[in-house]
């Protein structure tokens, strides 16, 4: 069974500043997605980046981008120029093509002025 | 907005009897989803759907059934709730065969006396 880890209960960061939450999971499978999901108080999942396992660039979204590493099978998302709207718990997601997604257990993140 | 709704968006019932959960989508997706939150294990999926009348059993099942008589509507039921069922239940979509990337509505908060 496909596992994930984010080994970062809690983070925090102040204003404007890069804030880095770790991700690693364990799988057999060679073809499979990862994700960073967002949810704020509001309950809402936010779906925030995707990566793709057969390509090697890393993904890019405005402030969002990942580091990853499928040899280490990390994961990790970098928030740049930290604002206040991303506080938030933020949940690392594996995906095979079986439809099966897996969430690790969630970072919450505080963004302080 | 992924256009999925769901209903009741809170409930607290007694242990013993049975509850329906229903999520609703606009989009005539393909692919439904239901997952359980509950705090130290993100989230974890309990069926899933991939047309009508087809489903599929998920990590967390027992204790649940799902049913799909139409695309736009994906009911999970709890035959006799219990306690540990009490939990916040997210229904998903995923909109493209291909990326497989979930996109989630607004959560349902049961609560089991």
């Amino acid at each position: 069974a496909q596992t994930v880890t984010q080994s970062q209960p809690e983070m925090s960061v102040q204003e404007a500043e890069t804030v880095t939450l770790s991700c690693t999971y364990d799988t057999s499978e060679n073809n499979y997605y990862l994700f960073w999901y967002k949810q704020p108080p509001s309950r809402q999942m936010i779906l925030v980046i995707r990566q793709e396992a057969y390509k090697q660039q890393n993904a890019t979204e405005n402030r969002f981008s990942v580091n990853f590493q499928k040899a280490a099978k990390s994961f990790s998302l970098k928030i740049s120029d930290s604002q206040l709207g991303d506080t938030a718990m933020y949940f690392c997601a594996f995906m095979k093509v079986s439809n099966d997604m897996r969430f690790g257990a969630g970072t919450r993140l505080t963004v302080k002025p | 907005d992924a256009g999925i709704t769901q209903s009741p968006r809170h409930k607290v019932t007694e242990t013993g009897t049975p509850v329906t959960l229903r999520c609703h989508q606009t989009e005539n997706h393909r692919y439904m989803y239901w997952y359980r939150q509950d705090p130290g294990h993100g989230l974890r999926l309990i069926h899933y759907s991939y047309g009508v009348k087809d489903t599929d059993k998920g990590e967390v099942s027992d204790g649940y059934s799902v049913s799909r008589s139409k695309t736009e509507d994906f009911l999970l039921t709890l035959e006799s709730a219990t306690s540990s069922q009490t939990s916040v239940y997210f229904c998903a979509i995923n909109p493209s065969g291909n990326s497989y990337e979930q996109y989630f509505g607004p959560g349902t908060r049961l609560t089991v006396t």
